[in-house]
């Protein structure tokens, strides 16, 4: 079956603009994470859905990033004013309640200039 | 919350040995999971494994909850074994927090 689709691929923007990035997770699958990799950090947690809610946006960096999540299914991840440390690969997940496996997207590589 | 700490960093075999990486988390885990980043970035799924033994080919995963470890075991190594092995565990919160990594490379 589809497995977890994320959208563009690969984004290139300048400092200072706003970018969207979007996940599709497994249909059926009720939770929604975002994670991302970089260089200094490795992987990290950014946001959880379950269902349509988030009740775990801890690992937010900032204030300029935001997500929601529509219809219990494709999550935006947006980033206002990008700056030069949002660049990495930005990774969603899914999973169902039972059990918890979470499967990965491939995952958008943002560049930021 | 969770700490997780894999070992070792670097790991190079030559084709056909057979290796251990290791995984140790700082409190009871709920998900444990161990992942291959193949060299295009992507998360594969290799175990979901918060206690027990599982096997899937030439790979295995012992995962000993009370003891706070977890071993994932790749016999016959072959060069497109190469690549970051991440382990990756969940307490009472939902979202994975990984280690940093194993990176392993085979050699034919």
């Amino acid at each position: 079956g589809a497995g977890v689709s994320q959208s563009p691929s690969n984004k290139v923007t300048e400092k200072g603009k706003d970018v969207e990035l979007r996940c599709d997770p497994i249909s059926g699958h009720t939770a929604l994470y975002w994670y991302r990799q970089s260089l200094g950090q490795g992987l990290e947690f950014l946001i959880y859905f379950q269902g349509n809610s988030a009740p775990d946006k801890s690992g937010l960096p900032s204030d300029r990033f935001s997500a929601e999540r529509t219809g219990g299914s494709v999550s935006t991840l947006t980033i206002q004013r990008t700056q030069q440390e949002d660049s990495a690969v930005y990774l969603c997940a899914s999973s169902q309640p039972r059990p918890e496996t979470q499967y990965f997207g491939p995952g958008t590589r943002l560049l930021v200039l | 919350g969770i700490q997780v700490e894999q070992s070792p960093p670097d790991l190079i075999l030559q084709e056909g040995a057979n290796s251990t990486l290791r995984c140790n988390f700082s409190d009871s885990v709920n998900n444990l999971q161990w992942f291959h980043q193949n060299p295009w970035g992507q998360l594969i799924n290799l175990f979901y494994i918060p206690s027990g033994t599982k096997q899937n080919g030439r790979l295995s995963a012992t995962t000993v909850a009370t003891e706070r470890y977890s071993l994932l075991y790749i016999s016959s190594s072959q060069t497109t074994d190469s690549g970051v092995y991440f382990c990756a565990a969940s307490g009472s919160a939902r979202q994975l927090t990984f280690g940093s990594g194993t990176q392993l490379t085979v050699l034919p």
